[in-house]
């Protein structure tokens, strides 16, 4: 069965450093997310992604936050400058459409620890 | 008001009983509706779509009413595996089509 996966699976880095998430989303999936989960809070959105460019973003995602597909395969989220707040879980989804049908299918979330 | 409110539980439960998670939404523009598992520290997976006809998967049921903004999952025959926390989660609505939101979780523990 195809899966979202996603590298590294724990990072570690000091406050002020920049970190860049990886995900491969699943293949033919045309729609790619990043979400959130801060230490026993909920699953946040951060951000949408079609054809190139962004569709939608939450309040989280601030200018210390970006996101490219560098290729045809990567989707990839960068903190420029890491803050301590940044600690959290870190999820890559994709989905095939973005019809009210089209499930969102997430990777196995990279665990973000900013010292 | 939260966006997506659920009970957080935990719901400590024999193997063989019946349970029932309640949730209750905000943005009544929502379209989508799920229920996604969480396992400790592992990423959502979901679990089953919620129709307003209601539907049922196996041992799981899960219910819609628009009108009172409310979706329920009540699973059956609960097993250890069962064991997780529970995800109500509907899309943004017009304010944001392919955004999910989630609820905090309810937690089950299946017990022996």
């Amino acid at each position: 069965e195809p899966e979202v996966t996603q590298t590294p699976s724990h990072q570690v880095t000091q406050m002020g450093q920049e970190v860049i998430l990886r995900c491969v989303p699943i293949s033919n999936h045309l729609y790619f997310y990043w979400y959130r989960q801060i230490l026993g809070q909920k699953v946040e959105f951060l951000v949408s992604f079609y054809n190139n460019e962004i569709s939608e973003k939450s309040e989280i995602f601030d200018d210390q936050f970006s996101v490219e597909r560098p290729d045809g395969s990567n989707f990839t989220l960068k903190i420029r400058s890491t803050k301590l707040e940044d600690s959290a879980m870190y999820f890559c989804a994709s989905s095939e459409g973005r019809g009210v049908a089209d499930t969102q299918y997430f990777g196995p979330g990279t665990r973000l620890t900013v010292l | 008001r939260k966006e997506v409110e659920q009970d957080p539980g935990p719901f400590n439960v024999p193997e063989g009983a019946t349970v029932a998670f309640n949730c209750t939404y905000s943005n009544s523009a929502s379209q989508s509706f799920f229920w996604y598992r969480q396992d400790c520290r592992k990423e959502p997976k979901l679990l089953m779509s919620v129709y307003s006809s209601g539907n049922e998967d196996g041992r799981f049921t899960a219910q819609l009413n628009r009108a009172s903004q409310y979706i329920s999952l009540l699973i059956r025959d609960s097993k250890l595996s069962d064991s997780a926390t529970y995800l109500c989660v509907v899309n943004g609505g017009s304010g944001g089509y392919n955004k999910l939101i989630f609820g905090a979780g309810t937690r089950l523990a299946v017990h022996p």
